[in-house]
């Protein structure tokens, strides 16, 4: 099983440059999510999806937006990237519907983005 | 929004030591999550805890929820270099979650 798979895994940009983070998930989840880490601050909720045809926005959604392309597939962009913006993101996944594993986070391997 | 406090930020342990780390919040949780990120990795699910008062064990990793549902605690027995890590406490309930900052556990062997 994949589970919830992040292409890149690294990437370097130039400031002012654009790009889109992929994220599918194979566990039928309704949920899904995009954080970011960076050292010290844990992990910050950037947008996430509660289910298909829904987002909404997180801690710090400023200079990102995302898709939910359909239930499997949840995309985030940087459409003029920024130093700032460097940082490692993970996608994640949860079942979303109610009973106890409602809330249980899957996820992904991460992309690692350098912004130079 | 809610948010919960974890501490310590940092802790470096001798091998054979036992850890704790603590998650505090000023409201009342519906339940609790901890995760563990290896460095380099990424989080994974550890244990939900639901009940106030709540103990789990996992081998040597012991987990509690407090009577007030207000505060956890991770502690682990007789660290080992696989314990090496961060790891994180995370409100649930609701959608999204709520993650601690983490606890950053260093050991030497």
């Amino acid at each position: 099983n994949a589970g919830v798979t992040q292409t890149p895994k690294f990437q370097v940009l130039k400031t002012g440059q654009s790009m889109t983070l992929q994220c599918a998930q194979d566990m039928n989840h309704n949920s899904m999510y995009w954080y970011r880490q960076d050292p010290g601050m844990g992990l910050r909720l950037i947008y996430y999806s509660a289910s298909e045809g829904t987002t909404d926005k997180g801690e710090v959604p400023n200079g990102y937006n995302v898709s939910r392309l359909n239930k499997r597939e949840f995309s985030l962009r940087l459409e003029s990237a920024a130093p700032s913006q460097t940082s490692v993101y993970f996608c994640a996944s949860t079942l979303g519907v109610a009973g106890l594993a409602k809330n249980i986070q899957y996820f992904g391997a991460g992309t690692r983005l350098s912004v130079l | 929004g809610q948010q919960v406090m974890q501490i310590p930020q940092y802790q470096h342990v001798q091998e054979g030591e036992d850890f704790t780390t603590y998650c505090n919040s000023s409201t009342t949780l519906s339940n609790i999550q901890w995760y563990k990120q290896r460095p380099g990795g990424h989080p994974v699910f550890l244990i939900q805890l639901v009940k106030s008062g709540e103990v789990k064990k996992q081998k040597r990793l012991t987990f509690q929820f407090g009577e007030a549902k207000k505060n956890s605690s991770l502690h682990i027995t007789a660290t080992q270099t696989t314990d090496v890590g961060t790891y994180f406490c995370a409100a649930s309930g609701n959608t999204p979650l709520v993650f601690g900052k983490g606890t950053r556990l260093s050991v030497i062997a």
